[in-house]
């Protein structure tokens, strides 16, 4: 089987940095996928680890340490808009369809 | 806009009763999966489509079933309503030559059962 963990609440300042961190358990690994979903919405991809390292797309990177199972999205300047859900994913197989999801990460940007 | 949409976007129902989501993906995503998101729950998979057949089935009942059509519709049907089966039930779609990190989600029928 396949589970995640990731934290449950995050609350951080308008135009700060804020990081959601995923730690993984899984029979096989095949990569991290991130995906944001704002209340009444649908999950939109973010971003996709499948090596090693940090991968960034404008103010949104994530970053995969496979040795450790562990992820980690990183938003920088960060805006009231970004207030969202934001959970880890992991595919079940090599090219596999289904994705495991963690329960998620609610995101709260105050000013 | 992720180009796939469901329909109705809110239903209710009584237990016992049957109901039938649908979902329309975009042209060339031949590929398409049901996911159950029960409320403060990331989504968790239902069963996928692939060329009209059922290729994969996650840890739902027989009584949770699909259809996919050439048109790159699907439906979803749930027979004899349980009440743990209220839930937001979202379609997804991914090309033809992608993988699963990539899904295009619908925004979702938000199915109450009282």
């Amino acid at each position: 089987g396949q589970s995640l963990e990731q934290p449950s609440e995050v609350t951080a300042v308008e135009g700060a940095i804020v990081q959601i961190n995923c730690t993984y358990q899984t029979s096989g690994f095949y990569g991290l996928s991130w995906y944001q979903q704002h209340d009444g919405g649908a999950p939109t991809f973010l971003s996709y680890n499948a090596l090693d390292g940090l991968e960034e797309t404008g103010r949104f990177s994530s970053f995969l340490s496979r040795s450790d199972s562990y992820g980690y999205l990183l938003l920088q300047e960060l805006q009231m808009k970004d207030s969202a859900s934001y959970f880890c994913a992991v595919p079940s197989g090599a090219g596999s369809y289904q994705l495991t999801f963690g329960k998620g990460t609610k995101l709260s940007v105050i000013p | 806009e992720t180009g796939v949409t469901q329909s109705p976007t809110h239903l209710i129902k009584t237990r016992g009763q049957q109901v039938t989501l649908r979902c329309s993906s975009q042209s060339g995503h031949n590929t398409v999966s049901w996911y159950q998101q029960a409320l403060g729950q990331g989504p968790q998979f239902i069963f996928q489509y692939y060329r009209e057949e059922e290729n994969g089935r996650g840890n739902f009942p027989p009584r949770f079933s699909g259809l996919q059509f050439p048109n790159y519709s699907s439906e979803l049907n749930v027979n004899a309503l349980e009440l743990d089966d209220s839930a937001l039930y979202l379609c997804a779609s991914r090309e033809s030559t992608g993988t699963c990190e990539k899904l295009f989600f619908g925004s979702g029928t938000q199915l109450s059962v009282l």
